[in-house]
């Protein structure tokens, strides 16, 4: 059973522009995260935030966290087309990822 | 430093056969885990070791077993292969869970197994 879902299932965007994608659940967390999967690739850690922070930022990348309306999102500002991948929120505990979206940033 | 390195990187079994998977880490993390992933099903965990000595099962454990063999290398055995297990493998190390949070996991390459 999926706790983290990501919306939209894909997104195609040109270089340059901001990328939204968002993640609900259902049960409280202890914190969520976000990961990136390159076609092919294990996932690599984007960042982490917790349930007692509302907003974080690292780099290009923005994540807020709603916990009323059990929902986060991520930006990622000025895209480029290596962030072209897939993106997949886990909610912890425990630790679940969603099925994620697919990011397709075009030049 | 490596992170997590998988082995083998691509296998075919034929149904009924067994194998395992390698699975080692190189960060002195406790925690390591086992997922697999589906198209279009997201990462779905099969068991887990919180830590050394240790091991639970995840969401999909049935026709899996593991071995913690030590803090570095945590393998997955799969006993009598069926095609329901084709699948991408991921093997993810991290730090001890506290008080009900994970810190973040490092993921291996993958393995990619095909039953026929």
């Amino acid at each position: 059973s999926q706790q983290g879902e990501e919306d939209p299932q894909a997104l195609s965007i040109q270089e340059g522009e901001n990328a939204t994608m968002n993640c609900s659940y259902k049960t409280s967390i202890n914190n969520l995260q976000w990961y990136r999967q390159n076609s092919g690739r294990g996932l690599v850690h984007l960042i982490l935030i917790r349930s007692n922070e509302r907003e974080k930022h690292s780099g290009r990348l923005r994540v807020t966290l709603d916990t009323s309306k059990k929902s986060s999102s991520l930006l990622i500002t000025a895209s480029r087309a290596a962030d072209t991948a897939s993106y997949f929120c886990a909610t912890v505990p425990p630790l679940v990822f969603g099925k994620g979206t697919r990011l397709s940033v075009i030049a | 430093n490596a992170g997590v390195t998988q082995t083998p990187k691509f296998q075919v079994l034929k149904t009924g056969q067994s194998m395992t998977l390698q699975c080692a880490q190189d960060m002195n993390h406790n925690s390591m885990y086992w997922y697999r992933q589906d198209p279009g099903m997201g990462l779905r965990l099969i068991y887990y070791s919180a830590s050394e000595g240790t091991t639970d099962k995840g969401e999909v454990p049935n026709g899996y077993n593991v071995s913690r063999l030590n803090k570095r290398e945590f393998s997955l055995r799969l006993e009598s292969a069926a095609p329901s297990q084709t699948s991408v493998y991921f093997c993810a190390s991290s730090e001890v869970r506290l008080a009900g949070g994970y810190y973040e996991q490092y993921f291996g390459p993958g393995t990619r197994l095909t039953v026929t």
